[in-house]
């Protein structure tokens, strides 16, 4: 069975500094891995994909890494921002299951 | 891009009335979608894998009797929940895929908050 775990669970820090936030799955059997963000009683936005076959991503201020092999992947946010304040999720696809599972969360508040 | 209807966004209602959720795919034909729950403060779990013109597979725990899935058509899957109570106030999300393995990217919908009295 496919686990997804973040870590941290929750992060608090000062604007502008560059953070790295942890996803870690046990299943390396996947298509791929997605970071979203989602706000405070909203759907969620896509931010970054990364297909198997890949190492990482990059979208403005954020970077996505993969390792396949050891079921990891970090989202590096740099010169964070008061607007990147919610909860980021990763989410794997593939794997014996074939399913999207998500990763636990990490909430994230960026102070002014 | 891909796009992701559902509807309604928010619904309340009465306890032990059924309320129905729709995910339409608005641009593709989805031969997968997924349909997931979230509480409060809580990720997203998957409640069931619905396959166009054949039963929805469950997960663990989740009554496939109060939530009735129906994939009818490769645009559209219906989640709904039957003689609703409190507890099953929640977020609702779907999710739909295009079936091409190894490549296969999945678009959500916006979600819907369902509140039972």
């Amino acid at each position: 069975k496919q686990e997804v775990t973040q870590i941290p669970a929750a992060l608090s820090v000062p604007e502008g500094e560059n953070l790295v936030l942890n996803c870690s799955f046990t299943d390396s059997a996947i298509y791929n891995l997605q970071w979203f963000r989602q706000d405070p009683g909203k759907g969620l936005t896509s931010l970054l994909l990364i297909q198997s076959s890949q190492r990482e991503q990059t979208s403005g201020r954020l970077n996505a890494s993969l390792d396949k092999s050891s079921g990891r992947s970090t989202l590096y946010i740099a010169a964070s921002q008061p607007g990147d304040s919610a909860t980021y999720l990763c989410a794997v696809y593939g794997g014996a299951t074939n399913k999207l599972i998500f990763g636990t969360g990490t909430l994230l508040a960026v102070q002014p | 891009g891909a796009v992701v209807s559902q509807h309604p966004s928010r619904v309340i209602c009465k306890s032990g009335t059924s309320v129905k959720i729709e995910c339409r795919s608005l641009d593709f034909q989805a031969t997968t979608m997924f349909w997931y729950r979230q509480f409060p403060k809580q990720s997203l779990m998957l409640m069931a894998t619905s396959n166009e013109g054949s039963k929805a597979t469950y997960e663990q725990g989740v009554e496939k009797d109060k939530f009735l899935i129906n994939h009818a058509s490769l645009t559209l899957s219906t989640l709904t929940v039957t003689s609703a109570h409190p507890e099953d106030s929640s977020f609702y999300i779907c999710s739909a895929a295009t079936g091409m393995a190894g490549a296969n990217v999945l678009t959500f919908g916006a979600g819907s908050r369902l509140t039972v009295l």
